[in-house]
């Protein structure tokens, strides 16, 4: 286990509602990234917080938001759920150590179907 | 073009077989580079990070070539446990250090 934790693990909204999804990153971890895997796809990325603030963002529309607290947890943010939303959705803790690239550690994701 | 490409699969393959993968990634400028496996319905785990003299671990063997922007992964005497999804990710690295996922290639071990 990672010890990133993801909650709900299953979701069902419909058009034009809007979704929170939270992440615990693992203890000692300072950075969260998100990620979107469509099914039949590889994980797409959303963006990513360091420190409590956003730190670089894929090609999502501003409807995808996000918040990283104090303690490091995040959650994930989508207003105006479309049908092409349904996807799990993945966060990954990783350390900013200043290499190259810090190793991410993947939560068990959330299930999001909008109908 | 996608940035990240991959063999289409599924491979389907006896227990015993070796099977290679095989990965191209567009953007030069890409620092790191790993192999994931996935299990159906479950998160991405990390197999192995591939460097640039090549690195084994056990039966896995992982290769990269800069110049042809060419990742490849070889697994020996394939067990069942093997069945999973192998994901092929580039990173720029830096500050952000976004991964970039390939599509994903099935593989499937039978006995």
């Amino acid at each position: 286990e990672t010890g990133v934790t993801q909650s709900p693990t299953h979701l069902i909204k419909t058009r034009g509602q809007q979704v929170t999804l939270r992440c615990s990153s693992q203890s000692g971890h300072n950075t969260v990234s998100w990620y979107q895997q469509a099914l039949g796809q590889g994980p797409q990325f959303i963006f990513q917080y360091y420190r409590e603030e956003e730190n670089g963002r894929g090609n999502f529309p501003p409807r995808f938001s996000g918040l990283q607290f104090p303690n490091y947890s995040s959650e994930l943010n989508v207003n105006a759920l479309e049908l092409d939303d349904s996807a799990l959705y993945l966060c990954a803790s990783s350390v900013r150590r200043g290499g190259p690239t810090d190793t991410q550690y993947f939560g068990p994701g959330t299930r999001l179907t909008v109908l | 073009r996608k940035e990240v490409e991959q063999d289409p699969g599924p491979f389907n393959v006896p227990e015993g077989a070796t099977v290679a993968f095989n990965c191209t990634y567009s953007n030069s400028a890409s620092q790191s580079f790993f192999w994931y496996r996935q299990d159906c319905r479950k998160e991405p785990k990390l197999l192995m990070s591939v460097y640039s003299s090549g690195n084994e671990d056990g039966r896995f063997t992982a290769q990269l070539n800069r110049a042809s922007q060419y990742i490849s992964l070889l697994i020996r005497d394939s067990k069942l446990s093997d069945s999973a999804t192998y994901l092929c990710v580039v990173s720029y690295g830096g500050s952000q250090g976004n991964l970039i996922f390939g599509k994903g290639t099935k593989l499937s071990v039978k006995p």
